[in-house]
């Protein structure tokens, strides 16, 4: 069974840093482009950065990059995503989810989310 | 960027009727669009990708259709565990990809 499981989260003042986690297993990591998604308190959902299997094509979104970093650990089935200089519109439930091998970027396993609080 | 735009962005419908949402691109996204459903307290889950592929032990009454800038999922009969928030999805314009609003489905 796919599983993504976040960490990392909690609340942190503007400006500052965080790290975010996502432990995968079920399934052979390195075999597969992870992304981070965000969701903020009753909005929608915002596609935030994606990584592909061995780490050779990375992307952002506008509205992050610069300011945070997608990477993975193979060999820890884990992927990372580094916030720094956080505002507060960065305040989001952050999840990772697993991209499909058959289009160019179909999530098709998601995780349960991780809460980020930015605010001082 | 490509803007999408999901309409209604809020639907009441009852048990057993056929429900149509509708998601428009900015420009044409030559059938790149999934379909998530998302329940009060849950991630999101897919449901159909490229267009109208039925995403694995996704019911059938569940289908989409589209092509260009328009595109559509389909319930043909609604279900009371079908309520929720659906959002489409465009990864036509790489590397970066958008999300549609969203369109919430009630019970009536």
């Amino acid at each position: 069974e796919v599983q993504l499981v976040e960490s990392g989260g909690g609340l942190v003042q503007p400006g500052r840093s965080l790290k975010l986690s996502c432990l995968a297993s079920g399934f052979t990591f390195s075999n597969y482009g992870m992304n981070w998604i965000r969701q903020a308190p009753g909005k929608g959902l915002e596609w935030v950065a994606s990584i592909s299997s061995s780490s050779s094509y990375i992307y952002y979104a506008d509205t992050v990059k610069g300011r945070f970093t997608i990477s993975r650990d193979n060999a820890k089935n884990t992927l990372y995503l580094q916030m720094t200089s956080l505002r507060s519109e960065d305040t989001a439930l952050y999840y990772c989810a697993r991209r499909m091998r058959t289009t160019v970027a179909t999530l098709d396993y998601w995780g349960q989310g991780v809460m980020v609080t930015v605010s001082s | 960027d490509i803007q999408m735009t999901q309409s209604p962005s809020v639907l009441s419908a009852s048990v057993g009727d056929r429900v149509t949402l509708s998601c428009k691109a900015s420009q044409n996204i030559n059938k790149n669009l999934d379909w998530y459903q998302q329940k009060l307290g849950e991630a999101p889950k897919l449901l159909i990708y490229f267009t109208n592929n039925l995403q694995t032990g996704i019911p059938s009454r569940f289908s989409g259709s589209g092509s260009g800038t328009d595109y559509t999922l389909t319930i043909s009969s609604l279900q009371p565990e079908d309520v929720a928030t659906y959002f489409c999805f465009q990864y036509n314009s790489g590397p970066t990809w958008t999300f549609g609003g969203g369109t919430k489905l009630e019970l009536k």
